[in-house]
Parts: structure tokens; C-alpha cells; sequence
């Protein structure tokens, strides 16, 4: 089982739409976690952490379950701007950062 | 420098050559990391360094592969003998120490990473 699994869709959307990811960890003790965005042949920036509570950052909404460990990005109203491939992070083991293989967005008028 | 710097930008060597990869953190940064992406795959976790030394060594492909760091700045991938499927793009990403915030469940704005834009590698 890979340490954090993610739906790589793609999830095509009009604009407007509001849309969510999620990811799942298999290691119970990882204690940070992180959105990324990757445009396509360019380097992941971070969109956003995802904290204990849940976060919001403007139309993003990142929310954790440690319980059944998965970590969800929900964009509301959806932007052209928006299409990209979404990486889920996970700290691990020695501060290593993995990452999920991404979800593809592509956002259509 | 602004950030992370990464060279070549672009490499394309014979099978069974040597090539060596470079990375220049953002200054101040400890950590450095390097992940390798596969054509329309995720990144794949290579190793990292805190300082000049490297906990983690467990995400390198096979022996073929080293990396090193001195003065805990720039550090070096070192691919030997190189073979088709080492062909990827290379990423380089550093960061400053993470520190948890106690009591939050939050940790501090260092975990950000940032990345450079990679060294693509093309093995014929």
C-alpha cells in the first residue's frame, strides 16, 4: 500500500463549480499535512497546510480525519485558473515530506 | 539567492555515463530534499538532508545513486552508470527546520517547501 494514495482523476469541472478532493495516509503518526499545487512542467508550490481543525484560505478548504486519516481540498466557485494537478503531502518518518501522486484538475468554460 | 537553484536545467547523456545534479538552497534553509518525477507521475521521495547530514537515505533507487551536501548549501545527486529508466526530472527543494507549535496541532510556517525547477535527465 502506498504511504498516501490519492484519486487521480481527472476531474473535469465547469467553472463555477465547486469540487473536492481527498487522500489518504497509511501512517497514523504523521502529524503534518499539506496541499501542493503542480502546473503542468512546473516545479509543486504550496497551495495550503491542513491543520488539526480545518483551514480556509480565501475559496480553498482544507479539512483533516485523523480517525479514518484522510485529508480533503474542497474549492468552491471554481476559476479556469484553477487547472492544475493537486498533490497531497504528508510528513513521515526523519521529516521526510511524501507525496501523493496528485489529482488532476482541469476546469472548462 | 531568491531561491532554489538548480543546474543543468535540461541533460541528455548515453546509457552507462556518470552525471552529476546540483542544488543551491535558498540561503538560511537546513533541510534539502530530492525527489525525482516521472513523465505524468508523482514525485518520488529520493533523500534529505538536515544540515549536512542525511537521516534518510532510504528513497534512493539503488547503489548507483548518491548525494552529498557541504557547508550544509549546496548539495550533489550523483547518478553512475546511468540506465533508461533514470530518465526523469530531478527536483531539488529545501526549507527551514520544522518546529510543531505546542498544543496546536500546527507547525510552523518553516515546512513550506520550496522547489526549483528541476533537471530534466534524458538517458538514450
Amino acid at each position: 500500500r502506498k504511504e498516501v494514495e490519492q484519486d487521480p482523476g481527472p476531474f473535469n469541472v465547469p467553472e463555477g463549480a465547486t469540487v473536492a478532493f481527498n487522500c489518504t495516509y497509511s501512517n497514523s503518526a504523521s502529524q503534518s499535512f499539506f496541499w501542493y499545487r503542480q502546473d503542468c512542467r512546473k516545479e509543486p508550490k504550496l497551495l495550503m497546510s491542513v491543520y488539526s481543525s480545518g483551514n480556509e484560505d480565501g475559496r480553498f478548504t482544507a479539512q483533516l480525519n485523523r480517525a479514518s486519516q484522510y485529508i480533503s481540498l474542497l474549492i468552491r466557485d471554481s476559476k479556469l485558473s484553477d487547472s492544475a494537478t493537486y498533490l497531497c503531502v504528508v510528513r513521515g518518518g526523519y521529516n521526510k515530506l511524501i507525496f501523493g501522486a496528485g489529482t488532476r484538475l482541469a476546469v472548462h468554460p | 539567492g531568491a531561491g532554489v537553484s538548480q543546474s543543468p536545467s535540461n541533460k541528455v547523456t548515453e546509457k552507462g555515463k556518470d552525471v552529476e545534479l546540483r542544488c543551491d538552497p535558498i540561503s538560511g534553509h537546513t533541510a534539502l530534499y530530492w525527489y525525482r518525477q516521472s513523465l505524468g507521475q508523482g514525485l518520488e521521495f529520493l533523500i534529505y538532508f538536515q544540515g549536512n547530514s542525511a537521516p534518510d537515505k532510504s528513497g534512493l533507487p539503488s547503489d548507483r545513486f548518491s548525494a552529498e551536501r557541504t557547508g550544509g548549501s549546496v548539495s550533489t545527486l550523483t547518478i553512475q552508470r546511468t540506465q533508461q529508466e533514470d530518465s526523469a526530472v530531478y527536483l531539488c527543494a529545501s526549507s527551514l527546520a520544522q518546529r510543531m507549535i505546542s498544543g496546536t496541532g500546527m507547525t510552523s510556517g518553516a515546512n513550506v517547501l520550496t522547489f526549483g525547477a528541476g533537471s530534466r535527465l534524458t538517458v538514450l
